[in-house]
């Protein structure tokens, strides 16, 4: 595996399901962000990690619960989502925060649906 | 609320012809400036990033930044079909990637 992958690519959930949405990162990056994509909004960015500590948390509701065990891998876990939380839900990681150069490689994202 | 503003398009261009795609950004301290390119159902892939004032090339595709107007652009020139995707602006701070901010977009199409 290279790059940034993700899994599962597709989840359809109901609202008082709980799930998990996995990023791994084979690139030897420090950062790695979650990022939530909906139909013609702006990328909105969700959390940060940086060295598996979250630096940035931006006002996010409690149901989405991130966890970043090491460098490599970030979770998000899912609980009592609303129809309005389906979205690409897309993982990303950079060699550090530095922002002038800090390119951010993208996975291909989790399509995630709520019934 | 620092915003980064793009026209959703979409913009239709005619192959070999030059794209202009343009943003602006409200953030006065916004240092970098980022294009990703984000083809259907795929995830954002950057193409050029610009720090500085005036022209950046890279092969078909040159970034201008200018500041005083916060105004960044991206060209193509000779535009392919293989272009047709949607071009995602960003910018950032200089200390921090974590403050980088995303326009909604501008979905190109490059019509043969």
């Amino acid at each position: 595996e290279t790059g940034v992958t993700q899994t599962p690519r597709h989840l359809v959930m109901g609202m008082t399901n709980k799930k998990s949405l996995k990023c791994e990162q084979h690139l030897g990056h420090n950062a790695m962000y979650w990022y939530k994509q909906s139909a013609k909004k702006p990328l909105e960015l969700m959390f940060v990690y940086n060295f598996k500590e979250q630096t940035e948390n931006n006002s996010v509701p409690s149901r989405f619960s991130p966890e970043c065990p090491n460098s490599s891998h970030l979770f998000l876990h899912l609980h009592t989502l609303q129809p309005e939380d389906s979205a690409l839900y897309l993982c990303a990681s950079s060699q550090t925060l530095a922002g002038g150069e800090g390119e951010q490689f993208f996975g291909p994202g989790t399509r995630l649906t709520v019934l | 609320q620092k915003e980064v503003e793009q026209n959703s398009g979409p913009l239709s261009v005619p192959e070999g012809a030059i794209a202009s795609l343009n943003c602006t950004y409200s953030d006065r301290g916004s240092q970098s400036f980022f294009w990703y390119r984000q083809y259907s159902g795929k995830s954002p892939e950057l193409i050029m990033f610009i720090y500085s004032n005036g022209d950046k090339e890279d092969g078909r595709f040159t970034a201008q930044l200018n500041k005083a107007s916060q105004y960044v652009s991206l060209l193509i020139r000779d535009s392919q079909p293989s272009d047709s995707a949607t071009y995602l602006c960003a910018a950032s701070g200089y200390s921090s990637a974590s403050k980088i901010i995303f326009g909604s977009g501008t979905r190109l199409s490059i019509r043969p």
